[in-house]
């Protein structure tokens, strides 16, 4: 079945730091994937997305590669701030009843920066 | 404000009563989803809208669920005859169109006591 998890349940960095979030996806038929930030009683926050066209995209601070070949997903931050300590979601659009309309989340990985 | 908004934010209610949750998308969003996470856990998928039309419905979508979106604007959420385990936040996302970003609500906790 299809299914998005995470290699690590937490993350702890130093301020400054640069921090690296993985994704593992199973269902090859995915072509969107999206990272969420989520703060504690919050809802998710998009902070970038990509397409299966594509191996990398940045924004501000961020980058996502993608390895379509392992099926691997990951999310870079640099200069990690306080402000950054959150919960991350990778997600990918959901091949349910074969319209891909949905995003399914993997557990998230929660991140702690250290001043 | 300009999100998605949710209300309410949160919900006590007891087992056995019906609740109802409220969704207001971005304006010009066609697509709007519902979603439920447990503490600990990622968002859950239950189901989702074209405009109006209830096109995908999760298995975890129980028949006590119902979700409307009559206008194609705000949608709503219920759950009947409420269970202990339906204690979760219920969040609310609506895209423009298929495969481009998902912008969420706050949610809406609810807690059955």
């Amino acid at each position: 079945g299809e299914s998005v998890g995470l290699h690590l349940p937490t993350l702890s960095v130093q301020e400054g730091d640069n921090s690296i979030i993985n994704c593992a996806y199973s269902n090859s038929a995915s072509d969107y994937f999206i990272w969420y930030k989520q703060e504690s009683g919050k809802g998710p926050q998009f902070i970038i997305d990509i397409r299966s066209n594509m191996d990398k995209r940045q924004g501000q601070r961020v980058t996502v590669l993608l390895n379509k070949t392992v099926k691997h997903l990951s999310l870079q931050i640099a200069a990690t701030q306080p402000g950054d300590s959150a919960v991350y979601f990778c997600a990918e659009n959901g091949d349910y009843g074969g319209s891909q309309g949905n995003l399914i989340f993997g557990k998230g990985t929660k991140l702690s920066v250290k001043p | 404000d300009t999100g998605v908004s949710q209300d309410p934010r949160h919900k006590i209610t007891k087992r056995g009563q019906n609740v109802t949750f409220r969704c207001d998308p971005i304006s010009e969003h066609n697509r709007l989803y519902w979603y439920r996470q447990t503490l600990g856990q990622g968002p859950e998928f239950l189901t989702y809208f074209q405009n109006e039309a209830q096109l995908e419905k999760s298995r975890l979508l129980s028949d006590r669920f119902s979700a409307e979106r009559p206008k194609g604007s705000f949608s709503t959420l219920e759950i009947q005859r409420t269970e202990q385990g339906d204690s979760a936040m219920y969040l609310c996302a609506s895209t423009r169109t298929e495969n481009t970003e998902a912008f969420f609500g706050q949610g809406t906790r609810l807690t059955v006591v």
